[in-house]
């Protein structure tokens, strides 16, 4: 079956300007979660989407969004970029809840310039 | 809150070596516990998960045990391959009131020398 899948693979995007990250979860999961990866801060939570409503949200700046549609595909924004938003981001996503295990995708490499 | 702490990399091992990586965890009540491997350019990908007490997790040659007396989860692998090079994280699985997460140590970057 497919996997997650993440769009764009890689973005480059100057200081000032907004972005929109797109994540397709694994048929039938309900249950979408973006990650922020960084060299310094290692792995961060954003926020957990289940059934179109945000269940839970990290501790981010409100430049950072997201929502999910009633086919559970999601999507991140991020406004007014900087250059500290450079990273990777990973969405993942499951059947139900958490302790089953999340399936990853390849991520977005975003930077910011 | 809850934390994951894991054993400072890098880890450098030559082919067949066992491997230990350790992971230490601080949680209220009872998470389930997990070890991810990040391969070069690529996303997560789950290796093993233990949901309760002394539940060993085993994947791949790779194995886990949830131990609550000391809060650990430390990964072992008896004879590790040059494939083995990636970088690993413990993660325990964090809900609260439906609100749900994982909470990741800071990552293990593992190489295997020929």
């Amino acid at each position: 079956k497919a996997g997650v899948t993440q769009t764009p693979r890689y973005l480059i995007k100057t200081r000032g300007q907004q972005v929109t990250l797109s994540c397709s979860p694994i048929s039938g999961h309900r249950s979408v979660s973006w990650y922020q990866q960084t060299p310094g801060q290692g792995l961060q939570f954003l926020f957990e989407y289940f059934s179109e409503t945000q269940r839970n949200k990290g501790n981010f700046p409100g430049r950072f969004s997201g929502r999910q549609f009633s086919n559970s595909r999601s999507e991140m924004n991020v406004s007014t970029l900087e250059l500290g938003d450079s990273a990777l981001y990973l969405c993942a996503s499951s059947f139900l809840s958490v302790d089953y295990g999340y399936t990853f995708g390849s991520g977005t490499r975003l930077t910011v310039v | 809150g809850n934390s994951v702490t894991q054993m400072e990399g890098p880890v450098t091992l030559s082919e067949e070596a066992f491997l230990t990586i350790n992971c230490t965890y601080t949680a209220t009540g009872y998470p389930s516990l997990f070890w991810y491997v990040q391969y070069p350019g690529e996303g997560l990908q789950l290796l093993l998960k233990a949901t309760k007490a002394d539940d060993k997790g085993s994947n791949k040659g790779f194995e886990a045990t949830y131990r609550k007396e000391t809060t650990s989860f430390h990964l072992e692998k008896g004879s590790v391959q040059v494939s083995d090079s990636a970088v690993y994280f413990c993660a325990l699985s964090e809900v609260i009131q439906g609100a749900q997460k994982l909470v990741f140590g800071q990552g293990t970057r593992l190489t295997i020398n020929p």
